[in-house]
This record gives structure tokens, C-alpha cells and sequence, in this order.
């Protein structure tokens, strides 16, 4: 039982590299999405897709880029890391898009140190 | 707008106290409320939901009634334990939100033997 899976867990970045997280899941939903948890801040949502080919953009978007690259995959890019983006990520998938009351499913996260 | 206002923590409580976490929530449309649990290291899980008013959700002896005379839908538990620990979030979806969910700021919840 996958549910989402996400790769790395880990990871340390210097200013300015770029890298991809990815995030898979197995439920066959419709919708995912990205978020960032910082310290007293909850979860913030970056992007969301809320069916295979299409992405919208969250509350903090700047500095990310997202490919939904088919039902079970959506990932997150890094272009050019800055220490600010130092946070626990996030991805998340539920069943329906626009209008949903079905809850997220989320994996265990992707550890952030941009130095 | 959609937001969610959750009680501050830290919350630390002795094993068998009385929880409550208060969450309150500004909405257009109809939405559905959730509580969702963290536990160190982990993502978060669904712990309970409550689709529309006067609706309780329950699971693993916590609960929570969607009031919307009150714009609220708190948790409790009657007798917390050890195992409890973690962080609450509590967050507000469906109706007019296009599918995402507004997260409050969560609460850590700390249970001593």
C-alpha cells in the first residue's frame, strides 16, 4: 500500500542549484498537489493539478515550477534554490478536483537544506 | 475568503486529560472540515471529517462537531494518550475551494505519563 511516494527524503542544495522533487501516487486520483511546511506557518500550498494536464497556482508559487507528467506523477522544481525554500515538502493527491470534499492523501515529505 | 484559525500551542497534558484544540473558520460556499494528525518524521493523516453542518466526525476516541452557528469545528478527546503526541492541523475544503485545502497553523499536542 504506496500511496504517495516521494523522492528524495533528503537533500542539501547550495544557492542557486536547481533540482526536482518527485511525487508519485497509486490511487488513480485526480488531483495533486505541492505544499511547504515551515515552522509556525502550517501548510502552504505552492502549486495543485487538479486533473492530469492542467497546474494552478497556490499561495506561494514564486520560485517553483510543476509538470504534471500523467495521472500519477507530479513534480516540483527548484530552478535556481535559495535559502527561503529551505522546508519540508509536501505532496498530496485526493480523489475529485474542483469542488472536492474528499480529504488528501499525503507522503511522508522531502527535507529541504538550501545552504 | 476561505482561512483557519487554530488555537496556539504547545498543548502538554498529563496521560487521561481532557483535550480540546480550537479551530475556527471563515468560508464561502458549503465546505467540508478536517482534522489531520502529524506525527514526528511523517506526512500527514486524515483523522476525522465532517462533511456539512451539525455533522460529527470521530475516529480513535477524538471527535468534532462542524457548528456553524459558530464558524467551528474543535476537537476533543476524553482521555488523551501517550500516544497522542503529535500535531493537529486543522483544515477547511470542498464547497467553493476548487479542490485545495486551507490548512491553520497547526497545534503540538505533548502527552506525559
Amino acid at each position: 500500500n504506496a500511496g504517495v511516494t516521494q523522492t528524495p527524503k533528503f537533500q542539501v542544495l547550495k544557492t542557486g542549484q536547481s533540482m526536482t522533487l518527485q511525487c508519485a501516487q497509486d490511487m488513480n486520483h485526480n488531483s495533486m498537489y505541492w505544499y511547504r511546511q515551515d515552522p509556525g506557518m502550517g501548510l502552504r500550498l505552492i502549486y495543485y493539478s487538479a486533473s492530469e494536464g492542467t497546474t494552478d497556482k497556490g499561495e506561494v508559487p514564486n520560485g517553483y515550477n510543476v509538470s504534471r507528467l500523467n495521472k500519477r506523477e507530479f513534480s516540483l522544481r527548484l530552478e535556481s534554490a535559495a535559502p527561503s525554500q529551505t522546508s519540508v515538502y509536501f505532496c498530496a493527491s485526493s480523489e475529485m478536483g474542483r469542488g472536492a470534499n474528499q480529504p488528501q492523501h499525503f507522503g511522508d515529505g522531502t527535507r529541504l537544506s538550501i545552504l | 475568503g476561505n482561512s483557519v484559525t487554530q488555537m496556539e500551542g504547545p498543548v502538554t497534558l498529563s496521560e487521561e486529560a481532557f483535550l480540546t484544540i480550537n479551530c475556527t473558520y471563515t468560508a464561502t460556499g458549503y465546505p467540508s472540515l478536517f482534522w489531520y494528525v502529524q506525527y514526528p518524521g511523517e506526512g500527514l493523516q486524515l483523522l476525522l471529517k465532517a462533511t456539512k453542518a451539525d455533522d460529527k466526525g470521530s475516529n480513535k476516541g477524538f471527535e468534532a462537531t462542524y457548528r456553524k452557528e459558530t464558524t467551528s469545528f474543535h476537537l476533543e478527546k476524553g482521555s488523551v494518550q501517550v500516544s497522542d503526541s503529535a500535531v493537529y492541523f486543522c483544515a477547511l475544503g470542498g464547497g467553493s475551494t476548487l479542490g485545495r485545502l486551507y490548512f491553520g497553523r497547526g497545534t503540538q499536542l505533548t502527552v506525559w505519563p
